[in-house]
């Protein structure tokens, strides 16, 4: 069975740092695509970063560049967003997924995990 | 960036009607789009992918219609569990991989 499992969310203030983990089990890790997206409080989806199987191409969206690096760990099969210069505005549930094989839609997602930014 | 539009915003039907969804897009994306699924408190579900192909276990009475700029996403005999907010994703230019702002259905 697929699962992606999140973990590193919590409270930080504005400046700060955090390092968001998405550990996976159940599909052979290093062949898939993985990606972030975030949803701010009583809002809609944002795509925030994906990282190819390679592990060197990797996508971020503009509000976020110079600020999140997302990378991978084919020997743990999890997927990393770690994130700087923390904005009020990047408080967002965050969620990870997996990208399917014809890259065309995210077909497993985890639960997801909180980030608060706030003074 | 491609800008998806959704409409309506958010619809109330009863069991067993039909409900019809719509994602425009700012400029044509040919047949790059998925629609998920997004239960309160629980994360997005894919529904759709390449317009109109049903995800593992999505059962058949959600479809998807539609290529180049306008598309949508029918349920077409509404149950309970369907109330959700329903989002449409473009996967034609990117990044970024941009998402519709949702269309909440109630039932």
């Amino acid at each position: 069975e697929v699962q992606l499992v999140e973990s590193g969310g919590g409270l930080v203030q504005p400046g700060g740092s955090l390092r968001l983990s998405c550990e996976t089990f159940g599909f052979s890790f290093r062949n898939f695509w993985m990606t972030w997206v975030r949803q701010a409080p009583g809002k809609g989806l944002e795509w925030v970063a994906n990282i190819k199987a390679d592990g060197i191409e990797k996508h971020y969206v503009d509000s976020v560049k110079g600020r999140f690096s997302i990378s991978r760990d084919d020997a743990t099969a999890s997927v990393f967003l770690d994130m700087t210069n923390l904005r009020v505005d990047d408080t967002a549930v965050y969620y990870c997924a997996r990208e399917r094989e014809g890259y065309d839609s995210s077909d497993y997602w985890g639960r997801g995990t909180l980030v608060t930014v706030s003074s | 960036e491609i800008v998806l539009t959704q409409s309506p915003a958010a619809l109330s039907l009863s069991p067993g009607e039909r409900a019809t969804l719509s994602c425009r897009a700012s400029q044509s994306i040919n047949t790059y789009l998925a629609w998920y699924q997004q239960k309160p408190g629980q994360a997005p579900r894919l529904l759709m992918y390449d317009v109109s192909t049903r995800a593992t276990g999505i059962p058949a009475r959600f479809s998807g219609s539609g290529s180049g700029i306008d598309f949508t996403l029918t349920i077409s005999s509404l149950e309970p569990d369907d109330s959700a907010v329903y989002y449409c994703q473009q996967r034609y230019d990117w990044p970024p991989l941009t998402f519709g702002g949702g269309t909440k259905v109630e039932i």
